[in-house]
């Protein structure tokens, strides 16, 4: 079945370390996102690819980078982890026209000690 | 920008009664209404959807109202059973077909538990 894979599932890490979460596709969706999840705070907008050349910030992308290394990848990136970036980060994706839904990976769980 | 604010954040019924979720927008431009469902440890998955041309839209159990005027939704789940408890995100985004448009912005959540 075409799917959302994220890598690594779960990562524990030190204050200060480079984190790179992964994300792949075989949607062939050209759209996709990274959320972060926090209790209570719901989902929200980190980054935005809707191709390979076009990359957008959402509402949390202060220190968060992110790269669309092909139409089925696309990466998060924490250059200098810090204890409150500390969540559960999903990698989503969708088709071409607005009216067509996120599909999710299974999320990445990440604790930054 | 838009903002989606989601009521209650907790929910208890017992299995066989119904439960409401209800959200509310901010963005009148909004027209396009999805609900997610995440059970524990799982991904957000699509349960319905509705857009701004329709004020009901039903799936089994499951059906969403939108009221435009109020810029309200809701979610309603009918004959609970066990396996409908999990959190139930609701979002908001305005489509402009061949156009700018926004991105889906989420409620924070709410928590049903389906009592047996």
């Amino acid at each position: 079945d075409a799917d959302v894979t994220q890598t690594p599932r779960n990562r524990i890490t030190k204050t200060g370390k480079r984190i790179m979460l992964e994300c792949s596709q075989t949607k062939g969706h050209d759209r996709m996102y990274w959320y972060r999840q926090d209790p209570g705070l719901g989902l929200r907008l980190i980054y935005y690819s809707f191709d390979v050349k076009d990359i957008n910030k959402g509402e949390i992308s202060d220190g968060y980078s992110v790269s669309r290394q092909a139409q089925a990848k696309f990466s998060l990136s924490l250059e200098s982890a810090i204890p409150n970036q500390t969540a559960l980060y999903f990698c989503a994706t969708s088709g071409d026209y607005s009216n067509q839904p996120q599909h999710f990976g299974d999320g990445t769980r990440l604790s930054i000690l | 920008g838009e903002n989606v604010e989601q009521h209650p954040s907790t929910l208890s019924v017992q299995e066989g009664d119904s439960a409401v979720i209800k959200c509310t927008y901010s963005d009148s431009a909004s027209n396009y209404f999805p609900w997610y469902k995440q059970e524990l440890g799982k991904r957000p998955q699509l349960i319905i959807d509705i857009r701004s041309n329709v004020g009901e839209k039903k799936d089994q159990r499951i059906a969403v109202t939108l009221n435009k005027t109020a810029k309200h939704f809701s979610l309603h789940i009918t004959e609970t059973q066990p396996e409908d408890s999990a959190v139930y995100f609701c979002a908001a985004k305005r489509m402009n077909y061949g156009g700018s448009q926004g991105n889906l912005i989420f409620g924070k959540g709410t928590k049903l538990s389906v009592k047996p």
